[in-house]
């Protein structure tokens, strides 16, 4: 199974600063059609998961463009240029290359 | 709307079973594959099963195989998670979610709570 780490597990952050969220994998996540199926999740405080990124660094539909993703292969980051109050909650990447499906820890994302 | 409703969840007993249901709207569910999520409570999500859109594929976390069944029927709009044999540890809220073609879960459903204890 592909193993996914995310660091840091907790970040304080003062309003209006950035943050960033690395994710690292096992294993390379580029499937044989070429594509890299690494996604980023947002969970608001007694919400459901919502869809951020795909594909690395695609913006779901109606996504700030304050989120953004990058990386490739095994290393992959989500950053948010300003944090605003309402980004509070716990950020998950996940695979979807290889079954099985495997989420990180999750990031708890917090206001100073 | 697009929407994911679940439905089943509720207490039961260890050794006990449980069939969870999620009914989908507002687009054509008979082309999306779905997927089963659970979030043991304060603990992070864990996938648990995906079923392709015509059923043809099924796979399994290791965690409930041979435990769990997914299954669909397309022209009722649901998906299902049959659940047998259930431990403490399958205490969780399930979430069924959609996948679409570029790999990501981008519709989830609200949750239903599994909790089994005696």
């Amino acid at each position: 199974d592909i193993v996914m780490t995310q660091t840091p597990l907790s970040s304080p952050v003062t309003l209006g600063q950035p943050a960033s969220i690395s994710c690292r994998s096992s294993q390379s996540l580029v499937h044989s059609d070429g594509n890299t199926y690494l996604s980023w999740l947002q969970q608001r405080p007694g919400q459901p998961p919502r869809l951020l990124i795909y594909k690395i660094s695609n913006r779901f539909s109606g996504v700030p463009d304050r989120f953004s993703g990058s990386g490739a292969g095994t290393d992959f980051t989500l950053k948010i240029s300003r944090v605003e109050a309402e980004d509070v909650g716990v950020y998950y990447c996940m695979q979807a290359t290889q079954f099985l499906y495997t989420f990180g820890q999750g990031t708890k994302l917090e206001i100073k | 709307e697009v929407q994911l409703v679940e439905s089943g969840g509720g207490l039961v007993k260890p050794g006990g079973s449980l069939r969870l249901s999620c009914a989908a709207s507002g687009f054509t569910f008979s082309s999306y594959s779905m997927n089963w999520v659970r979030q043991a409570p304060g603990k992070g999500l864990e996938w648990v099963s995906s079923i392709s859109s015509s059923s043809s594929y099924i796979y399994y976390a290791d965690s409930v195989k041979g435990r769990f069944t997914i299954s669909r029927d397309n022209a009722k709009n649901s998906l299902y998670l049959q659940m047998n044999s259930l431990r403490a540890e399958d205490t969780a809220v399930y979430y069924c979610a959609r996948e679409n073609l570029l790999g990501g879960m981008d519709v989830w459903g609200q949750g239903t709570t599994v909790t089994v204890s005696s």
